[in-house]
């Protein structure tokens, strides 16, 4: 089963607009990371927040983690074309791999 | 630095077939190995992972399996393809120990004909 799951599965927006993809998990984590798939591609690691912290930068990147609620977002403001990619947050479930969500298909019009 | 490589990037092989994908991991020693699978615009399935040179761990029951003959190369392996077989294979790296982040081959797009 899916540790994470992100919402929406599709965005499609404009080049300078502000992209935001969300993420549920089930159990408790370590950290949650977020991944960037380019079409046909390896998956690269964008950034990683710990269960101890709220809120991440890095870049045009935010990331924000609400333990409660078991939920993480994933925010890119002033999109630009190149940022047209699949993204996918991901989670250590116990064991000693990453267990990916279904992830976003993000589009960005030029 | 480190880098992983997997090969080939794109294979066809009718089913009934052997498989055997290559996956190397260089600059680093001891490392996690992953094989994932994705189904075409869907999420990442975890086949194996292995800790260690002949320790491997199955997380789904299914055609494939995979050995690691040596401390950077994890091979995954079919006897016989099936049809269901097909579908974008990658492979992955981390450092032992900490749950940081993983790093990810190009991937190899297998289609069973």
């Amino acid at each position: 089963s899916q540790q994470g799951e992100e919402d929406p599965q599709a965005l499609s927006i404009q080049e300078g607009e502000n992209a935001t993809m969300n993420c549920s998990y089930k159990t408790s984590i370590n950290n949650l990371q977020w991944y960037r798939q380019n079409s046909g591609r390896g998956l690269v690691h964008l950034i990683l927040i710990r269960s101890n912290e709220r809120e991440k930068h890095s870049g045009r990147l935010r990331v924000t983690l609400d333990t409660s609620k078991k939920s993480s977002s994933l925010l890119i403001t002033a999109s630009r074309a190149a940022d047209t990619a699949s993204y996918f947050c991901a989670s250590y479930t116990g064991r000693r791999a990453l267990t990916f969500g279904s992830g976003t298909r993000l589009q960005v019009q030029p | 630095s480190q880098t992983i490589h997997q090969w080939p990037a794109t294979l066809v092989q009718p089913v009934g077939s052997p498989l055997s994908l290559e996956c190397t991991v260089e600059g680093t020693s001891n490392p996690n190995l992953y094989w994932y699978r994705q189904a075409a615009g869907r999420g990442l399935q975890l086949l194996f992972y292995s800790v260690g040179i002949g320790q491997i761990s199955s997380e789904v029951p299914q055609n494939l399996s995979a050995s690691r003959p040596q401390d950077r190369q994890f091979i995954l392996s079919s006897k016989k393809l099936l049809l269901s077989d097909s579908g974008f294979y990658l492979c992955a790296w981390r450092e032992q120990g900490a749950r940081a982040e993983a790093f990810f081959g190009q991937g190899t797009r297998l289609t069973v004909v």
